[in-house]
């Protein structure tokens, strides 16, 4: 496609249940990220995959969240046993070469754990 | 730990009306700064950067100079445009290329 898509654009879910979020990058885009934004406040890095692997995972914030990446391209955010405080908007950008300043990003999956 | 306050939003203004969106920072080192902005139903797209003091960035009719010594970057337009209302983020260069460190965003409204 033109831009990175995600999906789902939103989705409500009871806690304690799992949650895949998906990102579509730019065709030939190598670099991929995962931010949340919670409300009234600035984004918050989760994880950078360079092609399928993530060499810096260190934003997830449990053992709850994953995520993975697969051919390069497609990946999915899962939280599992999900809390309240998940509730954000997450969002995907990719890039050609690592850095995002060059990124481009989705509009985001709003998540609402009620 | 390095940090970025922006002024908060909504801001409203008038159409050709002057604006300013002030950014302050805590930072050791010398970051680079940045200010995104998100449109109504669009991705976040980068609007303009500095990297080192005194630069000014500008795009679209926007500018933002990097002012170490007030540890500013103040967001910049001389007549806004009704198609100027989204959301401006200022964001400062972290540890690493991709994780910025962002400021809670500023809301902007332009009335015709």
């Amino acid at each position: 496609g033109a831009g990175v898509s995600q999906s789902p654009s939103n989705k409500v879910t009871e806690k304690g249940k799992d949650v895949e979020l998906r990102c579509d990058p730019i065709s030939g885009h190598t670099a991929l990220y995962w931010y949340r934004q919670s409300l009234g406040q600035g984004l918050e890095f989760l994880i950078y995959f360079q092609g399928n692997s993530a060499p810096d995972k260190s934003g997830l914030p449990s053992d709850r969240f994953s995520a993975e990446r697969t051919g390069g391209s497609v990946s999915t955010l899962t939280i599992q046993r999900t809390q309240q405080e998940d509730s954000a908007v997450y969002l995907c950008a990719s890039s050609l070469v690592p850095g995002l300043t060059e990124a481009f990003f989705g509009q985001g999956t709003r998540l609402t754990v009620v | 730990g390095d940090s970025v306050t922006q002024m908060e939003g909504p801001v409203t203004l008038s159409e050709e009306a002057f604006l300013t969106i002030n950014c302050t920072y805590t930072a050791t080192g010398y970051p680079s700064l940045f200010w995104y902005v998100q449109y109504p139903g669009e991705g976040l797209q980068l609007l303009l950067k500095a990297t080192k003091a005194d630069d000014k960035g500008s795009n679209k009719g926007f500018e933002a100079t990097y002012r170490k010594e007030t540890t500013s970057f103040h967001l910049e337009k001389g007549s806004v445009q009704v198609s100027d209302s989204a959301v401006y983020f200022c964001a400062l260069s972290g540890e690493s290329n991709y994780q910025l460190i962002w400021g809670a965003g500023t809301k902007l409204i332009i009335k015709p």
